[in-house]
C-alpha cells in the first residue's frame, strides 16, 4: 500500500532556531513530491520536487528530494513565529492526479 | 481574483440529515478534489473528478456523493450514511496535463450534533 510518513509529528522551537522536517514515502509510481503549509485553513503550496539532489529554495525555506532513499526534507532557517503551522508532505503517484498525504508536522515557534 | 471558494465556512447539522458543501473555482482547472481532514491526521481523499460529468471514488467515499455538471463546480453531499461526518472538508483543483499542483479552498468545518 502506498504511504507517506512525516516526522516528527510535532515540534516546538524558539525564534531563530533552524528546523528540519522529514518526509519518507513508499509509492508504486512516483511522479512528484509536494510540500504545503497549513495555517488553520487552506494548505498553501510551498514546493514541488521531481528530481533528486536539486534544492528548491524560497527565502528561509528550502527543500530537497532523495529518490534513491525515498525521502525529502524541508528546512526552515531563522524561524519566526509566523512559521508556526502544520507542514504537509504529499506524493503524486501518477494515478489521475491523486495525492497521498502524510500526517503532517505541527511546528510551533515560540518568541 | 482567481481562486477556489467554499461555502459555508462553518456548518452545523443534526444527525441523520444530508448536507451539501459547495466548491467553486475560476482557475479554469479541469480536475477537482474533495478531502477530509481530522485532528492530527493528514488529508484523506473522498472523491475526485478529472473532467465534467465524470468522477471517481477516493479512499474514503462511503457515505458521500458528488456531482460535476459544470467545470467550475464540484459540490459534495455528506449523507446520513456517513458514520462520523464531523470534520474539516477541503476542496482543491488542478490542471490535468503535465506536472500540476493542487490548490486548495479555505475549507468548511462541519459539525454534526
Amino acid at each position: 500500500e502506498d504511504k507517506v510518513v512525516q516526522s516528527p509529528l510535532s515540534l516546538v522551537v524558539h525564534e531563530g532556531d533552524t528546523v528540519t522536517l522529514n518526509c519518507s514515502y513508499e509509492v508504486t509510481n512516483f511522479r512528484s513530491l509536494l510540500w504545503y503549509k497549513q495555517e488553520k485553513k487552506a494548505p498553501t503550496f510551498l514546493f514541488m520536487l521531481t528530481s533528486s539532489g536539486i534544492e528548491k529554495k524560497s527565502g528561509r525555506l528550502s527543500s530537497i528530494l532523495d529518490k534513491k532513499e525515498l525521502f525529502s526534507i524541508l528546512n526552515i532557517t531563522a524561524t519566526q513565529t509566523g512559521d508556526s503551522a502544520v507542514y504537509l508532505c504529499a506524493v503524486d503517484d501518477n494515478q489521475g492526479g491523486k495525492l497521498i498525504f502524510g500526517q503532517g508536522t505541527e511546528l510551533s515557534v515560540k518568541p | 481574483d482567481g481562486g477556489i471558494t467554499q461555502s459555508p465556512k462553518y456548518l452545523f447539522r443534526k444527525e441523520g440529515q444530508n448536507v451539501t458543501l459547495s466548491c467553486e473555482q475560476n482557475l479554469n482547472h479541469d480536475a477537482m478534489y474533495w478531502y477530509r481532514q481530522d485532528p492530527g491526521q493528514g488529508l484523506r481523499l473522498i472523491y475526485y473528478s478529472q473532467i465534467v460529468n465524470d468522477f471517481q471514488k477516493g479512499d474514503i467515499a462511503e457515505g458521500y456523493s458528488v456531482s460535476r455538471e459544470k467545470k467550475e463546480s464540484f459540490p459534495l453531499t455528506v449523507t446520513s450514511a456517513q458514520k462520523n461526518p464531523t470534520a474539516f472538508y477541503l476542496c482543491a483543483s488542478s490542471r490535468r496535463e503535465g506536472l500540476y499542483t493542487q490548490y486548495f479552498g479555505p475549507g468548511t468545518r462541519l459539525t454534526v450534533l
